[in-house]
């Protein structure tokens, strides 16, 4: 089975600009969530979404959103980039069945802010 | 706050011998744990899960899980130079899939 994927895989955006990520999950996992690792801060949740519907969110503020298709395959959007969101940002699939929740990462997004 | 606790390393052991990697969280309700291995530059990868009090054995990786002390603890037996990475430690609550993670134990293994 193909892992996780995740594009682009880096990207050199400008403050106030606003940027999209991409994840397509492992075939047949239907949950999606996103985290943003820093060095100052680690690894930080941001949202999940499970059959198009977002199901959990973190502590970010609404600049940060995401959505979710129908074929499981999900898009994160940044607005108006700050210093602060250059950072890995991380796609995660899960199966979500039985009681199995266990997370797989795709490859991340590097991106930096100038 | 839900918190999960990590001693950040470097932790440093000999080839060949055991690593004892530690983790605490806060929430009580929490039901799934993880741990994830990342090498520099690389994402995480995962490399055990366990759900229930005990221990859970998986080749040279032992997780052991202590509810009541709010305890996860991970054991790498006759440690390579290749295991040598960032370990992460994360918890998932009771609401879907929203894993916290502790800021990581550096393992390095010396030849």
């Amino acid at each position: 089975k193909a892992g996780v994927t995740q594009t682009p895989r880096y990207l050199i955006k400008t403050r106030g600009q606003q940027v999209t990520l991409s994840c397509s999950p492992i075939s047949g996992h239907r949950s999606v969530s996103w985290y943003q690792q820093t060095p100052g801060q680690g690894l930080q949740f941001l949202f999940e979404y499970f059959s198009e519907t977002q199901r959990n969110k973190g502590n970010f503020p609404g600049r940060f959103s995401g959505r979710q298709f129908s074929n499981s395959r999900s898009e994160m959007n940044v607005s108006t980039l700050e210093l602060g969101d250059s950072a890995l940002y991380l796609c995660a699939s899960s199966f979500q069945g039985g009681h199995s929740y266990e997370q797989y990462f795709g490859p991340g997004t590097r991106l930096t802010v100038t | 706050q839900k918190e999960v606790e990590q001693n950040s390393g470097p932790l440093s052991v000999p080839e060949g011998a055991i690593a004892s990697l530690n983790c605490t969280y806060s929430d009580r309700g929490s039901q799934s744990f993880f741990w994830y291995r990342q090498y520099s530059g690389k994402s995480p990868e995962l490399i055990m899960s366990i759900y229930s009090n005990g221990d859970k054995e998986d080749g040279r990786f032992t997780a052991q899980l202590n509810k009541a002390s709010q305890y996860v603890s991970l054991l790498i037996r006759d440690s390579q130079p290749s295991d040598s990475a960032t370990y992460l430690c994360a918890v998932n609550g009771n609401a879907g899939n929203m894993l916290t993670f502790g800021g990581g134990t550096r393992l390095m293994v010396k030849p």
